[in-house]
């Protein structure tokens, strides 16, 4: 079975540019997630889809962060425009609606100029 | 709301010595437990989890970890540590429905040859 799916795997840009990421969860996993892990801290849920939908996007800065799931599969999370602080390793995760365990891809790691 | 906290960012055993990585949870609902493992550069791993059945729940890599309720414990344990082991550690809760996932800021276990 093939695991969760994320490019790309490094990025390196300068503060105020554009950045977006991807995530290709396993097969048949209903439910999304993206997690923002800071050097040094544990991973911090951003953003959780149920299919197309946002279950919980409390903790997403909406000023210049967004994610969507447009045909529930595929998920994009896109930083516009990145800040110093936002230089960390992006974690996407997913499951089967309802399952109590994720499953983890390998992140990107993104490091702000 | 539910939280966990990770005592000990750091933690140096001896090859073949006990791991004992401490984890307590805050929740005002009955929890579900994780302890995930994090090598180098890669994304999270699961080693085992607590959903409310055996209070000692054993994991891969011969880990286990005990849910002591009085205590509001999540305690992962080793009998022998192996060098292989030597990673960062993160343990995490959700409720039952499997939202609100939050994870602790994660111990990094050092084994000395």
């Amino acid at each position: 079975e093939a695991g969760v799916a994320q490019s790309p795997r490094y990025k390196i840009i300068e503060k105020r540019q554009s950045v977006a990421f991807w995530c290709n969860p396993i097969s048949g996993h209903a439910t999304l997630y993206w997690y923002q892990q800071i050097l040094g801290q544990g991973p911090k849920l951003l953003i959780q889809f149920q299919n197309n939908g946002v279950v919980d996007d409390s903790q997403l800065p909406k000023d210049r962060f967004s994610a969507e799931r447009l045909k529930g599969v595929d998920s994009t999370l896109k930083i516009q425009p990145a800040k110093l602080e936002d230089s960390a390793v992006y974690l996407c995760a997913s499951t089967w609606t309802g399952a109590d365990t994720q499953y983890f891809g390998p992140g990107t790691r993104l490091t702000v100029l | 709301a539910q939280s966990v906290t990770q005592l000990g960012s750091h933690v140096s055993v001896s090859e073949g010595a006990l791991v004992l990585l401490r984890c307590n949870y805050s929740s005002s609902v009955p929890p579900y437990l994780f302890w995930y493992v994090q090598y180098p550069n890669q994304g999270l791993q699961l080693l085992l989890k607590y959903t409310s059945a055996a209070t000692l729940v054993k994991g891969i890599n011969g880990f286990e970890a005990e849910f002591k309720k009085s205590e509001t414990s999540f305690h992962l344990t080793k009998p022998s540590a192996h060098m292989s082991d030597a990673a960062e550690y993160f343990c995490a809760v959700s409720s039952i429905t499997g939202n609100q996932f939050y994870f602790g800021t994660g111990t990094s276990l050092t084994v000395i040859p």
